[in-house]
């Protein structure tokens, strides 16, 4: 079975560019989530998505960062405009919420580089 | 943001030992999940923990859910050099929102 599908891999921009974040999630999981991985902070939860309906951004750093998960099966992360300290790595993790598991599987994540 | 605290933070074995790391937190959780990452790569589920005292097994890999549900400890039996990585434990008190570990690296010498 495939896993959660990000893409791309790597993405390197300049300063002020736009930035798009894509997320495959597991066939059949119905919440999505969008972490941000440094050295300094560890992984953070930037926003939660269940049946494709935002629960809690709260995490999400400022208003240039936006997230939208049009269907199930898709959902991206957007950095507009993009700054230095956004580079970090942003995974993308799915799960099935239901009475018990709330087992989360990540993808492999994006790392972004902003020069 | 809030991070469990794990321990030891990095180790070196000799391949073929055994090897113990753990994770405490203050609050109390009713789910742990134990993840490995490697280089370049995202965690991997290895395990989940849902009861205190439940003690859980995948293949070389033993978790278990401490009793006070305030910790959790991870074993690797006869360590391999493909066990290097980092692993990290997350907790949960029943909701989506994980805290995560500060990550335990281990490295294994051949």
């Amino acid at each position: 079975d495939a896993g959660v599908i990000q893409s791309p891999r790597h993405e390197v921009t300049e300063m002020g560019q736009e930035v798009t974040l894509r997320c495959k999630p597991i066939s059949g999981h119905n919440s999505l989530f969008w972490y941000r991985q440094t050295m300094m902070r560890g992984l953070e939860l930037l926003i939660y998505f269940n049946n494709n309906v935002p629960i809690d951004d709260s995490g999400m750093p400022e208003d240039r960062f936006s997230a939208k998960m049009p269907n199930a099966s898709f959902s991206t992360l957007k950095i507009q405009p993009s700054e230095p300290r956004d580079s970090a790595v942003y995974f993308c993790a799915s799960s099935l919420v239901g009475l018990r598991s709330y087992e989360q599987y990540f993808g492999p994540g994006t790392r972004l580089t902003v020069t | 943001g809030q991070q469990l605290n794990q321990s030891p933070q990095s180790m070196f074995i000799q391949e073929g030992e055994d090897v113990s790391m753990n994770c405490t937190s203050s609050s109390i959780f009713n789910t742990w999940l134990w993840y490995k990452q490697d280089p370049g790569e995202g965690p991997v589920l290895l395990i989940a923990l849902y009861k205190a005292g439940e003690l859980t097994s995948n293949g070389r890999l033993t978790a278990q859910f401490g009793i006070t549900r305030k910790d959790s400890f991870l074993n690797i039996s006869a360590s391999i050099p493909s066990d290097v990585g980092i692993y990290f434990c997350a907790g949960t008190s029943g909701t989506y929102k994980y805290i995560f570990g500060t990550g335990t690296r281990l490295k294994v010498l051949a």
